[in-house]
């Protein structure tokens, strides 16, 4: 299961603290992905990226941020302004614009709130 | 933008039944449908998808159909085993660019 990574698992954070989920390819995909998960709520988009230093607000942007300032290379920010950040967040990468391409996720990471 | 509405949120069957999965979606510049199958804890993966050229593709025991101008598409698996139990999510993209996914559904098949 090569090709996009996500670091760490599982994390945990306290209240009113940043932190920062990784998400790196190197399956030389121009478009990167970052999605939240909830049980009964499918895959939400958080942020995309279709080129480097270039992305864009998904649906459920608000107390997220994102760089890319690397081609393989998409971290999250989850902010003390996201007030229920508890899910689990997977990260996908797709190779071009075009919109026939598959999606690759990675193995996700489970954020906590304590 | 893009509404994609999956139904059924659960599904119960026999192993050797059949399962239907279907969805809907309302942006008609959409023409590509994946469908992934996610098991418990671990990352969506892709088991078919179709074109909006195409109104049905199979593989092996899963099919897909496409039904464009009523702007829905079903994931059918045959002879179902308990290894198909999984979370299936179908999704649609093309006018945008960005996949538009359902909310899932858990097929859970009983031995």
């Amino acid at each position: 299961d090569g090709g996009i990574t996500q670091s760490p698992k599982y994390l945990f954070r306290k209240e009113g603290q940043n932190v920062t989920l990784s998400c790196e390819q190197n399956l030389n995909h121009d478009a990167m992905y970052w999605y939240r998960q909830d049980p009964g709520q499918g895959l939400r988009l958080i942020y995309y990226s279709q080129i480097v230093n270039d992305f864009q607000k998904g649906d459920i942007a608000e107390g997220y941020s994102v760089s890319r300032e690397k081609k393989e290379s998409f971290p999250l920010t989850v902010t003390s302004a996201q007030k229920n950040p508890t899910a689990f967040y997977l990260c996908a990468s797709r190779i071009g614009r075009s919109s026939y391409n598959e999606q690759f996720f990675g193995p996700g990471t489970r954020l906590t709130v304590l | 933008g893009e509404n994609v509405e999956q139904h059924p949120s659960t599904l119960s069957v026999q192993e050797g039944d059949s399962a239907v999965i279907k969805c809907t979606y309302s942006d008609s510049a959409s023409n590509y449908f994946p469908w992934y199958k996610q098991e418990l804890g671990k990352r969506p993966q892709l088991i078919i998808d179709i074109r909006s050229n195409v109104g049905e593709k199979k593989d092996q025991r899963i099919a897909v159909t496409l039904n464009k101008t009523a702007k829905h598409f079903s994931l059918h698996i045959t002879e179902t085993q308990p290894e198909d139990s999984a979370v299936y999510f179908c999704a649609a993209s093309g006018g945008s660019y960005i996949p538009t996914f359902g909310r899932g559904t858990s097929l859970i098949v009983h031995p």
